[in-house]
């Protein structure tokens, strides 16, 4: 398994534009979750889905942010209208709960979204 | 509210010195506290929990529930542990969800 894979790796728009950002879970996995990373935050989580249903989205900064995951194999993070404060690594990161302990998070790469 | 901690926001020492990236936490029930690393150009990833009472890459890490701590240790610095290391707690019940603190960015010098 590649592990858990994050698009796109590099993000540069101009505020009021609309950005996706896109994250494939490992096969299997039942968890997937959404962080941000910032200098002065540190790491923040966004939202959380269990078996493609969001169970906590009080991470979520405001309306601007939506988060969305249609299947098992696709999760997508999007920011409308984007701003300059969105400025962030945004993180994908997967986890299967097994046997009984709490899982492991498996992180992405993670999105580098520059907003001018 | 569960809370997590990291004081040291960097950390600098020698190789071959002891080095202790310290972590609090908050949190009024029996959590389950993990040390992930960051190396340069990584992805983070666990390095140990506190269940598994494991040692890896020669780090440890004690639960002090008295002390509400989980400090992580090493005896021995190398220059290769040079990384950002973030301190997490998960409640029991919400599987897997973390909470992380600030992170510390550890530097081990020549």
């Amino acid at each position: 398994d590649a592990g858990v894979i994050q698009s796109p790796r590099h993000e540069v728009t101009e505020m009021g534009q609309e950005v996706t950002l896109r994250c494939k879970p490992i096969s299997g996995h039942d968890y997937l979750f959404w962080y941000r990373q910032t200098m002065m935050r540190g790491l923040e989580l966004l939202i959380y889905f269990n078996n493609n249903v969001p169970i906590d989205d009080s991470g979520m900064p405001e309306d601007r942010f939506s988060a969305k995951m249609p299947n098992a194999s696709f999760s997508t993070l999007k920011i409308q209208p984007s701003e300059p404060r969105d400025s962030a690594v945004y993180f994908c990161a997967s986890s299967a709960r097994t046997g009984g302990i709490t899982g492991e998070l498996f992180f992405g790469e993670g999105s580098r979204l520059t907003v001018l | 509210a569960q809370r997590v901690t990291q004081p040291e926001k960097l950390l600098s020492v020698f190789k071959g010195a002891p080095v202790e990236l310290k972590c609090n936490y908050s949190y009024s029930g029996s959590p389950e506290l993990f040390w992930y690393v960051q190396y340069s150009r990584q992805r983070l990833q666990l390095l140990l929990r506190h269940i598994s009472r494991e040692s890896i890459k020669g780090f440890t890490a004690d639960l002090n529930k008295g002390e509400t701590s989980f400090h992580l240790k090493k005896p021995f610095a190398q220059e290769e542990d040079s990384a950002m290391y973030y301190c997490a707690l998960t409640r029991g019940s919400t599987l897997g969800r973390l909470y992380f603190g600030r992170g510390t960015q550890l530097t081990v010098w020549p």
